[in-house]
């Protein structure tokens, strides 16, 4: 069955750098393209970043732009997300979610990962 | 971009029926919402995709019968007949924006759903 494990999350001071990963199997990872979503504490969601299956094409939210990293491994059936000069907002739950192979919604998701922002 | 609003709460009784609403701002009439359940402390489960002529595609993965959907005008809704326990959970509605050369996804706030 398809699944998605995100790992790396932990505290951070502000302006620290933090590498989120998400190993997924039971499906042909490169078949699809994937994303990053958060969820601040008691929030709702917010799309992060999506990666096309070839990695030609990504996108990123205009509030982490120029600060965050997509990026994947088909190889290793691996995503990844680099943040770097975080700050408190940043704080939240991080998914990463498989695309649809018939449209542009999010599939599966996994479980997510705690990243927390505080001096 | 699209606007996304949710009522932040609802509640209904255990087997009777409910309907969540999502409202897309003016403008954005023509747009399709997609339909994530999703319990505490888990991540969110694809329930299925709504335009104004109804469903759209599948459901996801186990979703039972009992979850409906339709559109209207700027409303996309979420119907739960015959409510149990384990659809007490948080609803987000969401849509995608944009072409080929810019992809944006936007979330409503989510309605937590209350099974009394």
């Amino acid at each position: 069955q398809v699944q998605l494990m995100e790992s790396g999350g932990g505290l951070v001071k502000p302006g620290g750098s933090l590498r989120l990963s998400c190993a997924a199997s039971g499906f042909t990872f490169s078949d699809y393209y994937m994303a990053w979503i958060r969820q601040a504490p008691g929030k709702g969601l917010e799309w992060v970043s999506y990666i096309s299956r070839s990695l030609s094409t990504i996108y990123y939210a205009d509030s982490v732009k120029g600060r965050f990293t997509i990026s994947r491994d088909n190889a290793k059936n691996s995503l990844y997300l680099q943040m770097n000069s975080l700050r408190a907002e940043d704080t939240a739950v991080y998914f990463c979610a498989r695309g649809s192979q018939v449209a542009y919604f999010f599939d599966f998701w996994g479980q997510g990962t705690l990243v927390t922002v505080s001096s | 971009q699209p606007v996304l609003t949710q009522p932040p709460s609802a509640s209904a009784s255990l087997g009777a029926s409910v309907t969540l609403t999502c409202t897309l701002n003016s403008d954005y009439s023509n747009y399709k919402v997609d339909w994530y359940q999703q319990k505490p402390g888990k991540g969110p489960r694809f329930v299925m995709r709504v335009g104004t002529g109804g469903i759209v595609g599948s459901k996801g993965d186990g979703i039972p019968d009992r979850f409906s959907v339709f559109g209207s005008g700027l409303s996309r809704y979420l119907t739960i007949e015959n409510i149990q326990e384990e659809d007490e959970s948080d609803y987000h509605c969401g849509a995608d924006h944009g072409s080929g050369n810019n992809l944006v996804w936007v979330f409503g706030g989510g309605t937590k759903l209350t099974v009394l």
